[in-house]
This record gives C-alpha cells, structure tokens and sequence, in this order.
C-alpha cells in the first residue's frame, strides 16, 4: 500500500531536549516536505527536499533541521524544542508530474 | 500562485449533492486547480485537480468555468464521513513552489 508514514504519532517533552520525528514514503518520490499546523493558521510549510541531498527552507524553518540522506526518508529535527513549537506536523511526499501530494497521519508534539 | 476564495462553512444533507465553490479570478494559464480535504487533524488526502476540462473520478467531479476563474467540486451523494475541510489550491506543476493551503471550507454532513 502506497503511504507516507511517520513516528511518533504523540509526543510530549520538555523544552531543551533534541527530538526527531521519522517521516517514510514507500512511492518513491523525489519531493518531500515537512509542514505544521496550527489553529488559524492553516497548514505552513517548514522544510521541503527535492531530491537525496538538497533540502531548502519554507515559510517557517527556524528551530528546525532536516535531512534527506535516503529517498524514501525525510526527518525532521527539533535540537533544542520550545513551547512555541507545540504543534501538529505532517510530513508529505509528491508524486511527479501530476503533483497530487501524500500526506503522513500527523504528529501531535507538546514541549512544555 | 493565485489566490483562492471559499466560504468559510457549508452544510449538506446527508445523500445530496455536496458542491463546494472555489473562486480564483487571478488563476493564470498554466495554473491546475487542485482539491484536498482534511478530516478532523488526519493528513489531508488528495481529492481531484484539473486545467481547464471537467474531472470526474471515484470520489469527486471538478467542474471549472470556461473563463477558469472559479471552480465547484462535486460530491454527488455526501456521507457523513465526509465531513471535513475542503481546500482549494491553484499552482504551477512541476515547480519548487510550495502546495499553499488556505483556511479551506468546513463541509458538514447532516443525517
């Protein structure tokens, strides 16, 4: 079955301590992206990566690193969390040329 | 990318038709109208997108506008699970440019 997986689907952790959410795709797309949503605010874009190695920033990156070593991997990670990055996150990939896009079942982070 | 005006709510009866508009009067040529939706904090799922022709698949018919400056997503027999946020997007393929999603319409399917 075609999807975007990612882990954890819950987390609750205390500010300062470095965190990664996994995010996988079995279609073998090249775009990949990182997103959060928050009340109001709609779905904002964090990371996205076009391909194995060329990751760029989106509308807000800051606190945030990602990597693409593997094609079907896209992490996100949080060095040094905060409580304004309490948030739900959702990784998707995007399929070539038709760009329908796959989202991940989210991942609901609390830093207190 | 254009900008994108829907309604913030709509309600639908429950078997009717579900038609969901989508105003993008600054759509430019080679700009695909796409239509998602998101239920309740589940990752929103893909649901149909067109350039200027009418689409119809197993889920949703896109009707768009000859001048293509709006757009209707159909669903012809609602159900309650589709109660959810309908997004509406306009953009180029193909390109580094993000997929923006706005604030969508809150469809609510009524028994």
């Amino acid at each position: 079955e075609a999807q975007v997986t990612q882990n954890p689907r819950y987390l609750i952790t205390v500010t300062g301590k470095k965190l990664t959410v996994t995010c996988s795709q079995n279609m073998n797309h090249e775009y990949m992206s990182w997103y959060r949503q928050d009340p109001g605010l709609g779905l904002r874009q964090i990371y996205y990566s076009m391909n194995v190695e060329v990751t760029d920033k989106g509308d807000v990156p800051e606190g945030y690193k990602v990597s693409r070593k593997e094609k079907r991997n896209f992490p996100l990670i949080l060095e040094s969390p905060s409580p304004n990055q309490t948030s739900l996150y959702f990784c998707a990939s995007r399929t070539r040329p038709q760009e329908t896009q796959y989202f991940g079942p989210g991942t609901r982070l609390l830093v207190l | 990318d254009a900008k994108t005006t829907q309604p913030t709510s709509m309600d639908c009866a429950e078997g009717r038709a579900a038609n969901l508009p989508c105003n993008h009067s600054t759509i430019s040529g080679n700009e695909y109208v796409y239509w998602y939706r998101q239920i309740h904090s589940q990752g929103p799922q893909y649901i149909i997108h067109g350039l200027k022709n009418n689409e119809t698949n197993e889920m949703a018919s896109l009707i768009i506008t000859e001048d293509r400056k709006s757009s209707t997503l159909i669903l012809p027999h609602a159900t309650l699970r589709d109660t959810a946020v309908y997004y509406c997007i306009v953009r180029v393929p193909f390109g580094n440019n993000d997929m923006r999603f706005g604030a969508g319409t809150r469809l609510t399917v009524k028994p």
